[in-house]
């Protein structure tokens, strides 16, 4: 069985310049998890999806992240501007159905904002 | 707000040695996970325990879940060098927002 996949694995971006991440989840998981990890810290959910409508986006900062999934499988999520604080890691994540079941991880994107 | 603290924020011991980690939260659960995080990479899920269950083995791993005092510990035996990680605990609470809330972390580092 495939894992969640990522890409880019790595992103060195400006200030106020945009970035965008791709994931695909595991085949047939209906949830999909977006977390942002800034070194030394645990994951912090940004944005959760079920099938390709949203569930939790309560700690999204809406003015400058969005995010879709689009037919309920891959997801994209943007940044637009960037500010240096968003230099962290962006995790996808995935699960079969709800948020209280495992989920699965894909290997996250390293974002550094210069 | 964080809902999972661990607990030591670091610890490094010798090889063989067994290693425990604490996890405690603020609201009644339904199930709390521990996962595991290598440097540079994804988080790998543990384990999973409901808030009905006392004490759940895997392998080398040991999880204990204590609903009186909010707490659980993950207990590693016979540590290798290949258990050096970040290990997170992760709430799913009962009431309020319905996501999995993940702690801090503790880094364990095992010598050679």
């Amino acid at each position: 069985e495939a894992g969640v996949a990522q890409s880019p694995r790595y992103k060195i971006i400006e200030k106020r310049q945009s970035v965008a991440f791709w994931c695909n989840p595991i085949s047939g998981h209906a949830t999909l998890y977006w977390y942002q990890q800034i070194l030394g810290q645990g994951p912090k959910l940004l944005i959760q999806f079920q099938n390709n409508g949203v569930v939790d986006d309560s700690q999204l900062p809406k003015d400058r992240f969005s995010a879709e999934r689009l037919k309920g499988v891959d997801s994209t999520l943007k940044i637009q501007p960037a500010k240096l604080e968003d230099s962290a890691v962006y995790l996808c994540a995935s699960s079969l159905y709800t948020q209280g079941e495992t989920q699965y991880f894909g290997p996250g994107t390293r974002l550094l904002v210069l | 707000s964080q809902q999972g603290e661990e607990d030591p924020q670091a610890l490094s011991i010798q090889e063989g040695e067994n290693a425990t980690m604490n996890c405690s939260y603020k609201t009644s659960i339904n199930n709390l996970q521990w996962y595991r995080q290598n440097s540079g990479r994804g988080l790998v899920h543990l384990i999973l325990i409901r808030s009905n269950e006392r004490e759940k083995h895997s392998g080398r791993l040991r999880v204990t879940l204590d609903t009186s005092k909010k707490s659980s510990s993950l207990l590693i035996t016979a540590s290798r060098a290949a258990d050096t990680a970040s290990y997170f605990c992760a709430t799913d609470a009962i009431q309020g927002a319905q996501k999995l809330v993940f702690g801090q972390g503790t880094r364990l580092t095992i010598n050679p």
